[in-house]
């Protein structure tokens, strides 16, 4: 679990404001995926990105950027935050293995507030 | 896209008992089916997984079985302890992608 970490921890802000949230992984997997957790809605895709400068949509992309120029690195940035994107947000990992069924690894997360 | 459903959103068992938790694909394409187990406060965590080529795996208290025609997966929990409450995840792979279920808080009484 070393392996996939996120900054902050921790992030109060204000509405209209633009944030990024960090996420970094030294297992060189090549999937990486962004979800955003809500009470009473499990785990929701944001974004995700197959490799380095490959990223495609999820299930909730809007309000949201990503970019990957390195494999290790997949920040996401709320461009102008609102208080719908309070939440708590995980950064994943994986090796896609045969048939692209390989185990995802999740980051701490990261509590977002947008006031 | 791909639509999981997960029931049921609790579950209260009295220490010892089984636990059985349901999930619901839609989209026969999807080939993997993790299970996860989420602490207050913590990340999700793997406790066990099926690839769509297998209908049941265990690992010693913990069972998952696939029903590939039905497009649903359980997880099964016996001799349930303390230590096994926890909000549990089923997710299914689809294209890359993963969907996940709902939640279910799982509560063990003593």
């Amino acid at each position: 679990d070393a392996g996939i970490t996120q900054s902050p921890r921790y992030k109060i802000t204000e509405t209209g404001r633009q944030v990024t949230l960090m996420c970094h992984q030294t297992w060189s997997h090549s999937y990486m995926f962004w979800y955003r957790q809500d009470l009473g809605h499990g785990l929701r895709l944001i974004y995700y990105s197959a490799a380095a400068d490959i990223t495609d949509k999820g299930e909730v992309p809007d309000g949201y950027v990503v970019s990957r120029s390195k494999t290790e690195n997949f920040p996401l940035t709320l461009e102008s935050a609102t208080r719908s994107q309070t939440s708590v947000y995980f950064c994943a990992s994986s090796e896609p293995g045969t048939a692209n069924t390989g185990e995802q690894y999740f980051g701490p997360g990261t509590r977002l507030t947008v006031t | 896209g791909e639509n999981v459903e997960q029931h049921p959103s609790t579950l209260s068992v009295q220490e010892g008992d089984s636990a059985v938790i349901k999930c619901t694909y839609s989209d026969s394409a999807s080939n993997y089916f993790p299970w996860y187990k989420q602490e207050l406060g913590k990340r999700p965590q793997l406790i066990i997984d099926i690839r769509s080529n297998v209908g049941e795996k265990k690992d010693q208290r913990i069972a998952v079985t696939l029903n590939k025609t039905a497009k649903h997966f359980s997880l099964h929990i016996t001799e349930t302890q303390p230590e096994d409450s926890a909000v549990y995840f089923c997710a299914a792979r689809n294209f890359n992608k993963f969907y996940f279920g709902s939640g279910t808080k799982l509560n063990v009484k003593p």
